[in-house]
This record gives structure tokens, C-alpha cells and sequence, in this order.
């Protein structure tokens, strides 16, 4: 089974530093994986994604994702943190199963920008 | 825009009730999904559904069952609802394909006293 792994429960960063929230992959073939964001007692919201080609994503609200095949990584960025980042982030695989596709999430990293 | 509703934002059942939960997305997607979201355990996968009338057994199907007459409509149900099963729920549908992203609804905050 595929998997993902969140290796930081939170990250603090100060408005303005640039920001990482790690995630690492385990598959079997092609990786296709995912960041979403949820803000407070909302839904999960689609960010980016990477399915083939460059190793850079770019996505939604000036995140971007780094896909490394050889550290088996996809850790999500922003040049320049806000206070309206902070949200909890999660790290997805996609997966086939037996009549369809599945994502397998990781366990989330609650990400707080402070001033 | 795609739009994933779910029927109740906020619920409160007691011990032994049935409960249902209703998803309906408006994208004609093949795919959808019910999860239950609680802390530190992130998103785990209950039940999915990749076509009319086909389901799938998530990670922790124990005490859920579902129901998809409709292609826009999955529903979750809990035949005896018990208090380990206060959660959040979040429902979610996609294009079938690796390569499509998911798309949630707002979530019900589910309380069984």
C-alpha cells in the first residue's frame, strides 16, 4: 500500500520567512501526490498536485511543492509566510484500488504564522 | 465551481439511534468518499464509491455503511450510532484517475451522547 508520512506535528514561522512543510512518500511506480489546506471547521481545500514533469508545482494562494524522486519528498513552500497561512496542511498519495482511486493522507502539520 | 454539500453542518444523536449522512456533488464525478477526521489521526478513509450502486471498504468501515442510488448522492449511515464515533465527517468526490484531485464538503460535526 502506498503511503505518506508528515514527519512535524506543527511549524512555527514568523510573517514573511519562507516556510517548508515536509512530506515523504512511499510507492510502488509513479507517485501522484497532493497538498490540501483546511482552514478552521472547514473542508479540505485542493492545492496543488504532481503527476509527471516538472519537478517544481505551482498552486493555489502562492504555494509551491518540491516533488525529489532520489529523497522520496514532496515538501510543500512559500517564499514569504502570511498570517492567513496558518492552517492545518496535509500530504496525499493517490492510489488505485479495486474499482477505482483512493487518496491515503498523512496526519497532518498544523502550520502557525505569527507577526 | 465544484460544489460538494453535505446535509447538516452540526448534528447531536444519542447512543443506538440511526443516523444518516448526506453528500450530494453537482460535478458528475464518478468517485466519492466519506471520511472521519478527529485529531492527531488526520483523515481515514470509511467507505468510497466508484459508480452507482459499487462501494469499496475504506480503512475503518466498522459500524458505517453506505448507499448510492444516485450518481450526485452518497450517503453514510450509522446503524446504532455509539459515542466512539463522535467525529468530524467529511465527504469528498473526484473524476476517477490518478491523476484528479478530490474535492470536500464543509463537514458534519457529528456528537453522539
Amino acid at each position: 500500500a502506498q503511503s505518506v508520512a508528515q514527519p512535524e506535528d506543527q511549524v512555527n514561522v514568523a510573517e514573511g520567512n519562507p516556510l517548508t512543510v515536509k512530506c515523504t512518500y512511499s510507492v510502488s511506480g509513479n507517485p501522484y501526490l497532493f497538498w490540501y489546506v483546511q482552514y478552521p471547521n472547514r473542508g479540505l481545500q485542493f492545492l496543488l498536485k504532481y503527476i509527471t514533469g516538472d519537478n517544481l508545482v505551482k498552486g493555489s494562494y502562492g504555494f509551491e511543492a518540491e516533488f525529489n524522486k532520489s529523497q522520496t519528498s514532496f515538501h510543500l513552500k512559500k517564499p514569504s509566510a502570511l498570517v492567513s497561512d496558518s492552517a492545518l496542511y496535509f500530504c496525499a498519495v493517490n492510489e488505485l484500488t479495486g474499482g477505482g482511486n483512493k487518496l491515503t493522507f498523512g496526519t497532518g502539520t498544523q502550520l502557525k504564522v505569527e507577526l | 465551481d465544484v460544489k460538494v454539500t453535505q446535509s447538516s453542518r452540526y448534528l447531536v444523536k444519542r447512543t443506538g439511534e440511526k443516523v444518516f449522512l448526506e453528500c450530494v456533488q453537482d460535478m458528475d464525478h464518478e468517485n466519492m468518499f466519506w471520511y472521519r477526521q478527529d485529531p492527531g489521526l488526520g483523515l481515514r478513509l470509511i467507505y468510497f464509491s466508484y459508480d452507482v450502486k459499487m462501494k469499496e471498504k475504506g480503512d475503518i468501515p466498522e459500524g458505517y455503511s453506505v448507499s448510492r442510488e444516485k450518481k450526485e448522492r452518497f450517503s453514510l449511515i450509522l446503524e446504532s450510532a455509539s459515542t466512539n464515533q463522535t467525529s468530524m465527517y467529511l465527504c469528498a468526490s473526484s473524476f476517477r484517475g490518478l491523476a484528479h484531485e478530490q474535492y470536500f464538503g464543509p463537514g458534519t460535526r457529528l456528537t453522539v451522547t
